[in-house]
């Protein structure tokens, strides 16, 4: 059974451009959750997707959208990059648990 | 409050028990979580409560939950210097079960 991926694991980008994350979710879990970890803080929620459809959405704004592929992998897209989307972006999976099973983080700077 | 807090830092020594403090913000918040996280690694599940519950004992780990003071503790018996890291305090927010709230995190030192 292979756990949570994340890539890429470290990107550097300036202001003004997108970037792209990819996090492939454990074995037969069909949801995956994002969140964004800025240096020194715990995780804040961006979004939740359940079977290709958004299942809910923390407090982040329109530049930041998400995508889930029918073998359930997701991706984190992030337009027009602030240097406050500096942070640690963490994917986590769930099966029908709840329970989540994080990796290990895809580390943006922007410049 | 909105934010679950916690105390930043705690250092013990190397056998001692440890006891990591958090105020959650609902108290309607159907599970409450310990996560703890390495330098440089996602985060792993310790431990969770129901609600419903107001202690929990997993091996060196115990879980105390005072819902009436919206307060969660954890306490790590004989704590090792592999038990270094940081813990996060999470809670499950009644009216959307897809967010998770978490603490900002306390920085456990152990010295031998």
């Amino acid at each position: 059974e292979t756990g949570v991926t994340q890539s890429p694991t470290h990107l550097i980008k300036t202001r003004g451009q997108q970037v792209t994350l990819r996090c492939s979710s454990q074995s037969g879990h069909n949801t995956v959750s994002w969140y964004q970890q800025a240096l020194g803080q715990g995780p804040q929620f961006i979004f939740q997707y359940y079977r290709e459809e958004e299942n809910g959405r923390g407090n982040f704004p329109p530049r930041f959208s998400g995508l889930q592929f029918p073998n359930y992998s997701s991706e984190l897209n992030v337009n027009a990059l602030e240097l406050d989307d500096s942070a640690l972006y963490l994917c986590a999976s769930s099966g029908g648990t709840g329970e989540l099973f994080f990796g290990e983080g895809s580390r943006l700077t922007v410049l | 409050g909105e934010d679950v807090e916690q105390s930043l830092f705690l250092s013990v020594r190397e056998g001692d028990s440890s006891v990591i403090n958090c105020t959650y913000t609902d108290s309607s918040s159907t599970y409450l979580y310990w996560y703890k996280q390495e330098p440089g690694a996602g985060l792993q599940l310790l431990t969770y409560i129901f609600s419903n519950m107001d202690m929990k004992q997993d091996q060196r780990l115990t879980v105390l939950l005072n819902k009436k003071d919206k307060h969660l503790s954890l306490r790590i018996a004989d704590t090792q210097t592999g038990d270094s890291a940081i813990y996060f305090c999470a809670e499950t927010l009644p009216y959307n079960n897809n967010d998770m709230r978490f603490g900002a995190g306390t920085r456990l030192t152990v010295k031998p």
